[in-house]
């Protein structure tokens, strides 16, 4: 069985600031892991995925995220936030090797950007 | 392409009342879903289709049907719709396959209250 876990349903910070995002899993197999963003009243845009390539994972928008197995996490980060990052973001994750197209995703985490 | 189209983009149904969302998507793929995002849940898989003429349930499939006759269309079906199924409503596709990586691709959302 599979889960994700995002802490913090709502993270504020100001602009210009580091954006640090949290996401944990759980996976009886090797994962893939995926960070989706969605603005406000559209669908879900792909930011970046972990298919088992490199950990450190870099996305649209200067977004990154590293897989740490140690941890189980999944993190994602932008060195410094713009207002137009204003989203809710959700953490996903669906069996490697299996079929990707289930995706189980966390409860989302709504980032605030403050000027 | 349009990719993943969905409508209508808002409904408001009585209770008791029937209706389909339609989801269509011009990218051959085989593999669609059903998704509904509610509020501190994230996004949960209703129902899936791994080609014309083959659909599963997913993890709330309760309440609602359906069916893939086409590549293209994958309509969800609300027979007897329920306050508790007011949601937003999400249809994305994807190839299939159990090997790599497949992304799914977003429609924009059908919001969905039911009175």
């Amino acid at each position: 069985a599979q889960s994700v876990t995002q802490l913090g349903s709502h993270v504020s910070v100001s602009e210009g600031a580091l954006v640090l995002l949290r996401c944990n899993y759980s996976s009886s197999v090797p994962p893939y892991l995926f960070w989706y963003v969605q603005y406000p009243n559209q669908g879900l845009q792909l930011l970046l995925k972990y298919t088992s390539a490199a950990t450190l994972v870099k996305g649209i928008n200067g977004f990154e995220a590293e897989f740490k197995k140690s941890e189980t996490s999944f993190h994602l980060t932008k060195p410094s936030a713009h207002m137009s990052d204003a989203a809710e973001y959700f953490c996903a994750v669906s069996p490697y090797g299996g079929a990707t197209n289930k995706l189980i995703f966390g409860t989302g985490t709504l980032l605030a950007v403050q000027p | 392409n349009a990719g993943v189209t969905q409508t209508p983009k808002f409904q408001v149904l009585k209770t008791g009342q029937s209706m389909t969302l339609q989801c269509a998507q011009d990218m051959n793929h085989e593999y669609m879903s059903w998704y509904r995002q509610d509020p501190g849940m994230g996004l949960r898989l209703i129902h899936y289709s791994v080609g014309a003429g083959i659909t599963d349930q997913g993890e709330v499939p309760n309440g609602y049907n359906v069916s893939r006759s086409t590549t293209e269309d994958f309509p969800l079906r609300l027979l007897s719709a329920a306050p508790s199924q007011t949601s937003v409503y999400f249809c994305a596709s994807s190839t299939s396959g159990t090997s790599g990586y497949n992304e799914q691709f977003f429609g924009p959302g059908t919001r969905l209250t039911v009175l």
